[in-house]
């Protein structure tokens, strides 16, 4: 079974400090590994995945992820982050053979001014 | 972007009532699903439907729930007969490949209360 936890409800940080969301999974075989985004009143929006290749991936507005094989987390950072990157932050696992994402409980970030 | 689109944002049902929750999936997907969330707990899957049938499904999604395509834009989520645990935030999402790398786009949700 696939399983992703995310250990902090909360993120508070300042404007213009570095951002770290946590997050660790756990799957059978090689994971699909994705983050999303959800603003208030809306849908949950793609930020960015890791299939395969670098470690280190790019998504949108301005995140990324380290993927660590070893340690099986895949942290979103931000390096400076802006008051509306506040937001509720899922991690997802998907195994290779899967159709479903598993969620995280989410990390609530707040970015204060 | 294109957008997946869900109505209505809000539903409010007496116990044992049926609703059906409707969405329209982006035009292009061929695979969609359904989720949902418990207010303060996770994200959970529900279903999904590829090829107008049923591709994998979880343990909520017992017999009370049902999905459909009936005209080949909309994706219904239809619950037979609501129990109180039922209330919860239902998200429809489509993607145009299954499983592996592909990529999810969510509607923004319909929040069903049921009293």
């Amino acid at each position: 079974a696939q399983s992703v936890a995310q250990p902090e409800d909360q993120v508070n940080v300042a404007e213009g400090n570095p951002l770290t969301v946590k997050c660790t999974y756990s799957v059978s075989g090689n994971p699909y590994l994705f983050w999303y985004v959800q603003y208030p009143n809306r849908g949950l929006q793609f930020l960015l995945k890791y299939i395969t290749g670098d470690n280190l991936v790019k998504g949108s507005y301005g995140f990324e992820a380290e993927f660590n094989k070893s340690q099986t987390s895949f942290h979103l950072k931000k390096p400076s982050a802006l008051v509306s990157d506040s937001a509720l932050y899922f991690c997802a696992v998907r195994d290779i053979s899967d159709y479903k994402l598993s969620f995280g409980a989410g990390t609530t970030v707040t970015v204060r001014a | 972007e294109p957008e997946v689109t869900q109505t209505p944002s809000h539903q409010v049902t007496q116990m044992g009532q049926e609703v059906i929750l409707r969405c329209v999936p982006i035009s292009n997907h061929l695979y969609f699903y359904w989720y949902r969330q418990i207010l303060g707990q996770k994200v959970e899957f529900l279903v999904s439907f590829y090829n107008n049938e049923i591709s994998e499904k979880s343990e909520i999604f017992d017999d009370q729930f049902s999905v459909e395509r009936p005209d080949g834009s909309n994706f219904t989520l239809k619950i037979r007969s609501t129990k109180l645990e039922d209330s919860a935030m239902y998200f429809c999402a489509s993607s145009e490949e299954a499983g592996g790398d592909g990529k999810l786009f969510f509607g923004s949700g319909t929040q069903l209360s049921v009293l």
